[in-house]
């Protein structure tokens, strides 16, 4: 089974810092990776997603992830972060050659402030 | 495009009631998913469909949680009889293909006092 942690449970931030959010996973087989985004009071969005090719994945909003597959990273990035990027941010994973059900990580609730 | 569509958004009920839970999937789509978000034990996967025909329950809680898809435009969650501990966000999500993204519904808050 494929599993995900994610290391921070919150990060705070200044308006215009860069920011990285976590992702570890842990899989005996390939996978496919997710980072999803949730709003106060939303269902979840889709920021990116590495499914081969390019380990680094750019998504919307200016955020990249780079996939590492000898550390079983997937962290979250972005060089300057707005208020408007305050939400719950989930990685998830998902076996390459079964099934379509994702496992996702606990959420990094991530805070910007002025 | 609608997007994935969820009813009712908000649901408050009694301990021992029956609930149901509504998503229309996005058009085209095939396969569905029923999770359900909580503070202890974040997103967790209930059960999903792959051409109306369920393929993994491993995650229904217990046998007071069944779920159908009667149609490829239609799917049901229902919890009989409630308990307080069902109190959560449950979210349904639909995608096409392997490797395609899934799609979110708003989701329903629901309350059991």
């Amino acid at each position: 089974a494929q599993s995900v942690t994610q290391l921070d449970s919150q990060v705070p931030v200044f308006e215009e810092a860069p920011v990285e959010l976590r992702c570890n996973y842990s899989s005996s087989v390939s996978v496919y990776l997710f980072w999803y985004v949730q709003y106060p009071n939303q269902g979840l969005q889709l920021l990116l997603k590495y499914l081969s090719g390019s380990t680094l994945v750019k998504g919307i909003n200016g955020f990249e992830a780079e996939f590492n597959k000898s550390q079983t990273s997937f962290h979250l990035r972005k060089p300057s972060v707005h208020i408007s990027d305050t939400a719950e941010y989930f990685c998830a994973v998902r076996a390459s050659n079964s099934g379509y059900a994702l496992n996702f990580g606990k959420g990094t609730s991530l805070l910007v402030t002025p | 495009d609608a997007g994935v569509i969820q009813s009712p958004r908000h649901e408050v009920t009694e301990m021992g009631q029956e609930v149901t839970l509504r998503c229309k999937p996005i058009s085209g789509h095939n396969s569905l998913f029923w999770y359900r978000q909580t503070m202890m034990r974040g997103l967790e996967l209930l059960i999903y469909f792959n051409n109306n025909v369920p393929i993994d329950d491993s995650g229904m809680p217990e046998d007071r949680f069944s779920a159908k898809m009667p149609n490829a435009s239609f799917s049901t969650l229902k919890i009989q009889p409630s308990e307080p501990r069902d109190s959560a966000v449950y979210f349904c999500a639909s995608t096409l293909g392997d490797k395609q993204t899934q799609y979110f519904g708003p989701g329903t808050r629901l309350l059991v006092l």
